[in-house]
């Protein structure tokens, strides 16, 4: 089964609007972290934003949110105000305890086309 | 900054070689991590290591080995190349400092098995 799944394969958005990327995830372990990361066409990976599931409020990182609603499961990121550096991949991950040991899966994926 | 260098940038490689992959990180972390990444699919965990000499398989094992002898060193190794292995393959590593986690990502090895 899918852990962590993002609906969308692709976005167009015009500039300055603000956009969401969805990304829903399915765990049993009470302790996870999920992550939010984007990769530009040069292929480096770029943390935007980390939520822990024990954090009260959801995480902020200048223009990015996490959208955190635990019992959706569900950790969609909101990019306020949207650049045309914007324009990339992203991606949603999560941790989890697997044996003792941390396991990050990621999702297939959101290609973002930010408009002029 | 925090380093994770990946040995090759681009490799072709011949069907049935045995091809090694290294990744080093300076930064003294725990865990590590392979991954591939082919269009549509996303990035998919191939191992991971949570200390030396410790790996866990991850989602698409098959066809695939790991060595961590040293903690700043995670190899990954095909034992005998096929062309369905043909990807980019990124490794990583990652922090856990109280509710603190990041993930830091090497620059990636374009993997071409002819």
């Amino acid at each position: 089964a899918q852990k962590i799944t993002q609906t969308q394969p692709g976005m167009f958005v015009q500039e300055k609007e603000a956009v969401t990327l969805d990304c829903t995830y399915d765990t049993s372990d009470p302790s996870y972290g999920l992550f939010w990361y984007k990769q530009p066409s040069s292929g480096e990976m770029i943390f935007l934003i980390y939520q822990g599931s024990y954090d009260q409020q959801n995480a902020t990182e200048g223009r990015y949110s996490l959208n955190f609603q635990k019992a959706r499961k569900s950790a969609n990121l909101v990019i306020s105000a949207s650049q045309l550096g914007d324009s990339a991949m992203y991606f949603c991950a999560m941790r989890e305890l697997v044996r003792g040991a941390q396991k990050l899966v990621f999702g297939q994926g959101t290609r973002l086309t930010i408009n002029p | 900054d925090v380093k994770v260098t990946q040995s090759s940038r681009y490799l072709v490689k011949r069907t049935g070689e045995k091809v090694f992959l290294e990744c080093v990180q300076d930064m003294d972390h725990e865990n590590m991590f392979w991954y591939r990444q082919d269009p549509g699919l996303g990035l998919r965990l191939i191992y991971f290591s949570y200390d030396v000499k410790m790996k866990e398989k991850g989602d698409i094992p098959e066809g695939y080995s790991v060595s961590r002898e040293k903690k700043e060193r995670f190899s990954l190794i095909l034992e005998s190349a096929s062309t369905n292995q043909t990807s980019m393959y990124l490794c990583a590593s990652s922090f856990v400092q109280g509710t603190n986690e990041k993930l830091f990502f090497g620059s990636g090895t374009q993997l071409s098995v002819l």
